[in-house]
């Protein structure tokens, strides 16, 4: 069984840029969620998608925005960056069911640094 | 809003006492309180985790309580060890599971 993987590992991007970072589900989960943890700070949660719709969204703004495939892998895209989007960007995934509350499995994060 | 509050931020401890880590939540639509661990350079990893229909879960050295009345629950560690040593994280989850709101972290010290 293969858990959550995400790429890259770090990044370095300038004010203004875009910045697109990727996550790859555990094997048979079909939900992911996307958190942004500031240092020594909780993650925060930005959205989740189900079945490649958004299921649910945190308070950030438009500009944080994602896409799941049918693989279920999914993309969390940036724009217009800000110095304060400076965090470690977790993804988890979690299989959806009867049930309304299951495990999420974390993947190690991506660093981004915004100069 | 939904929030989280969670104390200490920080705990430190001799090997072999107990460790105590408290929450407080703000919605009462939360259902379920799991319990994450970090480590340095990793992703949370769930240690335990309570549904609102339990008062108390225990599973070998951690267990968890939770006062729905009070919308306070608790993480206890005994007999703790060097490996104990790490960030630890209580959350809420919310009806449908979708929105997952997390505390600001506690750090644990274990001295040996």
């Amino acid at each position: 069984e293969t858990g959550v993987t995400q790429s890259p590992t770090h990044l370095i991007k300038t004010r203004g840029q875009q910045v697109t970072l990727r996550c790859s589900s555990q094997s048979g989960h079909n939900t992911v969620s996307w958190y942004q943890q500031a240092l020594g700070q909780g993650p925060q949660f930005i959205f989740q998608y189900y079945r490649e719709e958004e299921n649910g969204r945190g308070n950030f703004p438009p500009r944080f925005s994602g896409l799941q495939f049918p693989n279920y892998s999914s993309e969390l895209n940036v724009n217009a960056l800000e110095l304060d989007d400076s965090a470690l960007y977790l993804c988890a995934s979690s299989l959806a069911g009867d049930s309304s509350y299951n495990e999420q499995f974390f993947g190690p994060g991506t660093r981004l640094t915004v100069l | 809003g939904e929030n989280v509050e969670q104390h200490p931020s920080t705990l430190s401890v001799q090997e072999g006492d107990s460790a105590v880590i408290k929450c407080t939540y703000s919605d009462s639509a939360s259902n379920y309180f799991p319990w994450y661990k970090q480590e340095l350079g990793k992703g949370p990893q769930l240690i335990i985790d309570i549904r609102s229909n339990v008062g108390e879960k225990k599973d070998q050295r951690i267990a968890v309580t939770l006062n729905k009345t009070a919308k306070h629950f608790s993480l206890h560690i005994t007999e703790t060890q060097p490996e104990d040593s790490a960030v630890y994280f209580c959350a809420a989850v919310y009806t449908g599971g979708f929105k997952t709101i997390f505390g600001a972290g506690t750090r644990l010290f274990v001295k040996a």
